[in-house]
């Protein structure tokens, strides 16, 4: 089946650390992978994407590459701020004749701290 | 950008009594929208999809007539929860898939917190 693992949280970091959030998966067939962000008291956004192999999404200095031989997508962002705090989903969707759900990970909470 | 509503954002119910939760695409019309539940410090897990005009698909191990899905419109679903009982106490969001974007495009509501007493 499609699953999703991410790293357990919380990570605590200090401003301007650098973040690495893991993120592995299993699917049948060639996912497309995402990223979401779930800021507090808000709705999940899409940070970024990926839809192929070697494919790096980007977004407000966050990264990730999708690696099939490794079958990750692993979060980076060079330089945090107090305002990256948030809880972050990795997730896939297979697409499946016209229909794709998102599969998600458990989440991991990003604490920022000044 | 695309914005959904969820409402109400909190609701405390007795248990016996049905609660109705409504979401909404306010600036795009969805065709597809989907019911999430997500119990705290884990993963948000798929109920249902909500086709406008069509029943509902509900995922397995979801009981159909409990959670009573209606997607009347291009722009609302809701969901009813059925004789609720403590154990249906969960954080409840919604996602609207926009008819003109791409597949992967879901925007989400920011969520109900259902408490059953």
């Amino acid at each position: 089946g499609n699953s999703v693992t991410q790293m357990e949280g919380p990570v605590t970091l200090s401003e301007e650390a650098f973040l690495t959030i893991n993120c592995t998966y299993t699917a049948t067939g060639y996912p497309s992978l995402f990223w979401y962000v779930q800021y507090p008291g808000e709705g999940l956004q899409l940070l970024l994407k990926a839809t192929k192999a070697d494919d790096k999404g980007s977004n407000k200095g966050f990264e990730a590459t999708y690696r099939k031989e490794t079958t990750s997508f692993h979060l980076e962002k060079g330089s945090v701020q107090v305002s990256d705090s948030a809880v972050y989903f990795c997730a896939l969707i297979v697409i499946s004749g016209n229909t794709g759900k998102l599969i998600f990970g458990q989440g991991t909470t990003l604490q920022v701290k000044p | 950008g695309a914005v959904v509503s969820q409402h109400p954002s909190r609701v405390i119910c007795k248990s016996g009594t049905s609660v109705k939760i409504e979401c909404r695409s306010l600036d795009f019309q969805a065709t597809t929208m989907f019911w999430y539940r997500q119990f705290p410090k884990q993963s948000l897990m798929l109920m249902a999809t909500s086709n406008e005009g069509s029943k509902a698909t509900y995922e397995q191990g979801v009981e159909k007539d409990k959670f009573l899905i209606n997607h009347a419109s291009l722009t609302l679903s809701t969901l009813t929860v059925t004789s609720a009982h403590p154990e249906d106490s969960s954080f409840y969001i919604c996602s609207a898939r926009d008819r003109f974007g791409q597949y992967y495009e879901q925007y989400f509501g920011p969520g109900t917190r259902l408490t059953v007493t």
